[in-house]
């Protein structure tokens, strides 16, 4: 497609619970990222790939989090056993990156709220 | 320790004037620079982009300037509208890593 599809849109879990988020890439894009964004302001990058590869993993919380970009699949983010700290909007965004330095284009986020 | 730094939390200008939103940075091994706008409950929108190799770019009524000895760069909206209103945060990345590093943005209103 020509934008970055993110689902849930909102993703509700009790402290303790699985939470599970999905991210479409732009057709097209070898690069996905994703990023935390906490407190309205703060954007944190969490992990990227290179199609289905880790191509930069520096920011993921090792316990809990995990992530993959299959092929001919959606890229996911998942989170195991939810913290109250984990509450904040994932967002997702991909790029071409092949014709050289690129913009990365966002989904709209979804947002995890642990209760 | 911030990287990417926006001083100013909020900026208003009357509709019709110049908006210039600013951003600093530490890390000397950043090489390209971006802007994003974002309105809420929406992922942010790329404006525009500048290289280290450059000093200006220009599309529109936007242009980024880029001061690299003083690891400054800023957003010039010429002329603002209402509908500039939003947060823009800049952002920097480096060869090798491509993560984008943000500020914490700066919320911009433009009164018609």
């Amino acid at each position: 497609g020509e934008e970055v599809a993110q689902t849930p849109k909102h993703l509700v879990r009790g402290e303790g619970q699985k939470a599970k988020l999905y991210c479409a890439p732009i057709k097209g894009h070898s690069y996905v990222f994703w990023y935390q964004q906490v407190l309205k302001n703060e954007f944190k990058f969490l992990i990227s790939f290179q199609n289905e590869n880790v191509f930069d993993e520096t920011g993921m919380p090792k316990e809990r989090f995990s992530a993959k970009c299959l092929p001919n699949s959606p890229c996911s983010l998942e989170i195991q056993a939810t913290k109250l700290e984990d509450s904040a909007v994932y967002f997702c965004a991909s790029s071409h990156r092949d014709r050289g330095r690129d913009e990365q284009f966002f989904g709209p986020g979804t947002r995890l709220t642990v209760l | 320790d911030q990287q990417v730094k926006q001083n100013s939390p909020s900026l208003s200008v009357q509709e019709g004037r110049i908006s210039i939103l600013n951003c600093d940075y530490t890390n000397s091994m950043f090489d390209y620079f971006l802007w994003y706008k974002k309105y809420p409950a929406e992922g942010p929108t790329f404006l525009i982009s500048i290289s280290s190799i450059k000093d200006k770019n220009e599309d529109g009524r936007f242009t980024v300037f880029l001061n690299k000895s003083a690891k400054h760069l800023s957003l010039h909206i010429v002329p603002s509208q209402p509908g500039d209103s939003a947060v823009y945060f800049c952002a920097a990345t480096q060869g090798g890593s491509e993560k984008l590093v943000f500020g914490k943005g700066t919320k911009l209103t433009v009164n018609p």
